[in-house]
C-alpha cells in the first residue's frame, strides 16, 4: 500500500545551523508534499508545500525540494532558532480524483538548542 | 483566518460506549476529512467525504465508525462501540476543493481517552 518514509526520526541542531528532514514515498501517482509543523497538544500546521510541477520551493528561512525520479522529497531550515522545535512531520499525497488523501510519515522530533 | 473548529477538545468514556465527535469545518470548503493520531504516533486516514457521501475510507475505519453531515456547518465522527485502541486525538480536516488543486486545514482536534 501507500507509504512515506522519514528521517531522522529525532534531530537536534544548534540554534543557528540548518536541520534537513527527508523523506520517500511509494505512490507514483502523488502530486502533493505539504510539511506539517506540530507542537506538543496542538493540531499539525501547514508550513510550506510543493506539487509536482516544480522541483523546489522557498519560504524565507524553509525550503522544500522533491525529485519526482526518485520519489523523494525533504524539508530545509536554515538559521533555526528555538521557537523551530517541534515534531515536523511530510505527507504525500494519494487517492483518486479531487477529494484524495494524505499518507504521514512518521515525524521527526526537531529540538533547537539555544 | 477561519478555521477548522472541534468539540469537545477531550472525551473520557467507558469502553463500549458510543461517542460522536463534531466538527465544523471552513465555510466554503467542500471535502472534508477525519484523521487520527495515537499518542506519539503519526497522522493516520480515517475517511474522506464529498458530496454527501464518503469518498474513501482507510482499514481503520471498520463497522463502529460512521460519518455525518447532519445540517450544512457540522460534520460529526460516531464510533458505535469504543474499545481500549481507539484512545487518540481525532483531526477533522477540510480543503475548498480537494486536495488535488487546494490545501488541507486541520482541527485543534479531540482527545479521547478509552477507559
Amino acid at each position: 500500500g501507500e507509504n512515506v518514509e522519514q528521517h531522522p526520526s529525532t534531530l537536534s541542531v544548534q540554534e543557528g545551523d540548518s536541520a534537513v528532514i527527508k523523506c520517500t514515498y511509494s505512490d507514483s501517482a502523488s502530486n502533493y508534499f505539504p510539511w506539517y509543523k506540530q507542537e506538543l497538544g496542538k493540531r499539525p500546521q501547514l508550513i510550506i508545500d510543493i506539487r509536482s510541477n516544480v522541483g523546489e520551493k522557498k519560504d524565507q528561512r524553509i525550503a522544500v525540494t522533491l525529485n519526482k525520479t526518485a520519489k523523494h522529497f525533504s524539508l530545509h531550515i536554515t538559521e533555526t532558532q528555538p521557537e523551530d522545535s517541534a515534531v515536523y512531520f511530510c505527507a504525500a499525497s494519494s487517492g483518486s480524483g479531487n477529494t484524495g488523501k494524505l499518507i504521514f510519515g512518521q515525524g521527526t522530533t526537531l529540538q533547537v538548542k539555544p | 483566518e477561519p478555521e477548522v473548529t472541534q468539540t469537545p477538545s477531550h472525551q473520557v468514556t467507558q469502553m463500549g460506549q458510543e461517542v460522536i465527535l463534531r466538527c465544523v469545518p471552513i465555510s466554503n470548503h467542500l471535502y472534508f476529512y477525519w484523521y487520527r493520531q495515537i499518542l506519539g504516533q503519526k497522522v493516520e486516514f480515517l475517511v474522506s467525504f464529498y458530496n454527501n457521501e464518503i469518498s474513501e475510507k482507510s482499514e481503520i475505519f471498520d463497522d463502529q465508525f460512521s460519518v455525518e453531515r447532519p445540517d450544512g456547518s457540522n460534520f460529526t465522527l460516531k464510533i458505535r462501540s469504543t474499545k481500549l485502541e481507539d484512545s487518540a486525538m481525532y483531526f477533522c480536516a477540510s480543503s475548498e476543493m480537494g486536495l488535488a488543486n487546494e490545501k488541507l486545514f486541520f482541527g485543534s482536534g479531540t482527545q479521547l481517552s478509552v477507559l
